[in-house]
């Protein structure tokens, strides 16, 4: 059973405006979150994070925010831009585990 | 520094042939990780070594082996292929097992 959740695979933005990717985990003792962003051909890059003692972190035009309650997290990507047309993947983690568990990944295309 | 590297990019197998797929890091890293990607699927572990010296299986482990040589070098096995392996494979490595991932370009393997 997949513990972490794209329900979305795929999403069409205009350029400039506001891109938001979900994610959903059925996992309480995930801790920690990460977003990744994959071109074709490519392996994935980190993108950012966040520890679940935040509700929100920002890094330039991106920002995670983490609803611990409702098991949700999202990343928002404002302003989107052509290069951002990629598959984004969210992953979690449990201090212990060893290990992270990815989502299935949504593709993002940001038309100009 | 080149990172993440992997060998080969791509690979033609004929079902029950084996292969080694290579991969090597150059940061010093402890923890060192083997996914495939499959459309619809996302990156599902297979095999992953937490520290030099330990191996532990993903959630995907069944027709592979691994050997992690030293901590530079991660293999995958494939002893006898299937087409149902058919896929793209990622190597990974990070600092430790909590921390963001840094990922190889992949190794497009298709099983006739």
């Amino acid at each position: 059973d997949q513990q972490v959740k794209q329900n979305s695979p795929s999403l069409s933005v205009q350029e400039g405006r506001i891109s938001i990717l979900n994610c959903d985990y059925t996992n309480s003792m995930f801790d920690y979150f990460l977003w990744y962003k994959k071109y074709p051909a490519e392996g994935p890059t980190f993108l950012i994070s966040i520890s679940s003692i935040k509700d929100k972190n920002e890094d330039g035009r991106f920002t995670v925010f983490l609803n611990k309650s409702a098991k949700h997290l999202s990343l928002h990507i404002v302003p989107s831009q052509p290069g951002d047309s990629a598959v984004y993947f969210c992953a979690a983690q449990a201090y212990n585990f060893n290990k992270f568990y990815f989502g299935s990944g949504t593709k993002l295309n940001v038309k100009p | 520094n080149a990172g993440v590297t992997q060998t080969p990019k791509f690979q033609v197998l004929k079902t029950g042939q084996s292969m080694t797929l290579q991969c090597a890091q150059d940061m010093n890293h402890n923890s060192m990780y083997w996914y495939r990607q499959d459309p619809g699927m996302g990156l599902r572990l297979i095999y992953y070594s937490a520290s030099e010296g330990t191996t532990d299986k993903g959630e995907v482990p069944n027709g592979y082996n691994v050997s992690r040589l030293n901590k530079r070098e991660f293999s995958l096995r494939l002893e006898s292929a299937a087409p149902s392996q058919t896929s793209v494979y990622f190597c990974a490595s990070s600092e430790t097992s909590y921390n963001e991932q840094f990922f190889g370009p992949g190794t497009r393997l298709t099983v006739l």
